[in-house]
C-alpha cells in the first residue's frame, strides 16, 4: 500500500511570494494534518483536517492555509513568505475516527521549502 | 496545554551498548504518547505507541518504552544498539479524547549516534 505521498519534494521561493503544497493521505485515512518542523526542531502541529472541515489549528498566523478535497488530499498554502517560514513541512494522515486507532499518525516525506 | 520534554538533546552510545532516551510530559487530561524516528532528510516513521492497555510498550525492531502516569514519562529504551539506529528521536504526545485526533505535541528531539 503506498504511504502518505506529498509534493514538491523540494521549493525555493522568495520572500512575500505564495507556496502550495501537496499531500494524498494513506487509502483509507479522512484525516490530514499538517506540522511545520524548523532545523533543530520538533514538528509544530499547523492544522488538521476531517472530512473537508477543520478540525484544529496550531498557533500560526492567518497567512497559513489549507483545504481538504473529496478525495481527502489536501493542500497548504502559505502566503507572503517570511524567511522564517523555512523548514520542512510534513504532513500526517490518520482514520480520523473515533476510538484509539484514530490517534495513530503516519507522516510523508515532507516537503522542504527555502525561503531566500 | 500540553507539553513535551526530552531530556537529552544528543545521546552517543557504542555499538551492542544499552540506550535511553527520556522523555516526559505535561498534560492536564489523560494522553496517549508516541515515539517517532525521522532518518536525515526523510519523515517521521511511526516507532512505537502508548494507546490503552499494557503501559510496556514494544517495536519489531527491538526498542521498548513504558508508561508512566505517576511520574508522566515515556522513556524509550533498547537493550543494544546498531549503527543502524543512528537518527533522532521525537516523543510525542495527543489528548486521549475529544476531536482532535491529529494534533501531536512533540518533544525537541533526541538525536542518537551510535558509534562502532
Amino acid at each position: 500500500d503506498a504511504g502518505v505521498t506529498q509534493s514538491p519534494t523540494h521549493l525555493i521561493k522568495t520572500r512575500g511570494q505564495h507556496v502550495t503544497l501537496r499531500c494524498s493521505p494513506i487509502s483509507g485515512h479522512k484525516s490530514v494534518s499538517w506540522y511545520q518542523q524548523v532545523l533543530g526542531q520538533g514538528p509544530q502541529f499547523i492544522f488538521q483536517y476531517y472530512e473537508k472541515e477543520e478540525r484544529g489549528r496550531g498557533n500560526f498566523p492567518d497567512r497559513f492555509s489549507a483545504r481538504q478535497f473529496p478525495n481527502y488530499s489536501s493542500e497548504l498554502n502559505v502566503n507572503a513568505l517570511l524567511l522564517g517560514d523555512s523548514a520542512l513541512y510534513l504532513c500526517a494522515s490518520g482514520r480520523g475516527t473515533s476510538g484509539t486507532l484514530g490517534y495513530e499518525q503516519y507522516f510523508g516525506p515532507g516537503t522542504r521549502l527555502t525561503v531566500t | 496545554a500540553q507539553s513535551v520534554t526530552q531530556l537529552d538533546s544528543q545521546v552517543p552510545v557504542f555499538e551492542e551498548a544499552p540506550v535511553e532516551l527520556r522523555c516526559n510530559y505535561s498534560s492536564s487530561v489523560s494522553v496517549y504518547l508516541f515515539w517517532y524516528v525521522q532518518y536525515p532528510n526523510q519523515g517521521l516513521q511511526l516507532l512505537l505507541k502508548y494507546l490503552s492497555g499494557s503501559t510496556l510498550v514494544e517495536s519489531i525492531n527491538g526498542f521498548e518504552a513504558e508508561f508512566n502516569k505517576s511520574q508522566t514519562s515515556f522513556h524509550l529504551r533498547k537493550p543494544s544498539v546498531h549503527i543502524s539506529d543512528t537518527a533522532e528521536y521525537f516523543c510525542a504526545v495527543s489528548d486521549a479524547g475529544g476531536t482532535s485526533y491529529g494534533k501531536l505535541t512533540f518533544g525537541q528531539g533526541t538525536i542518537l549516534t551510535v558509534h562502532p
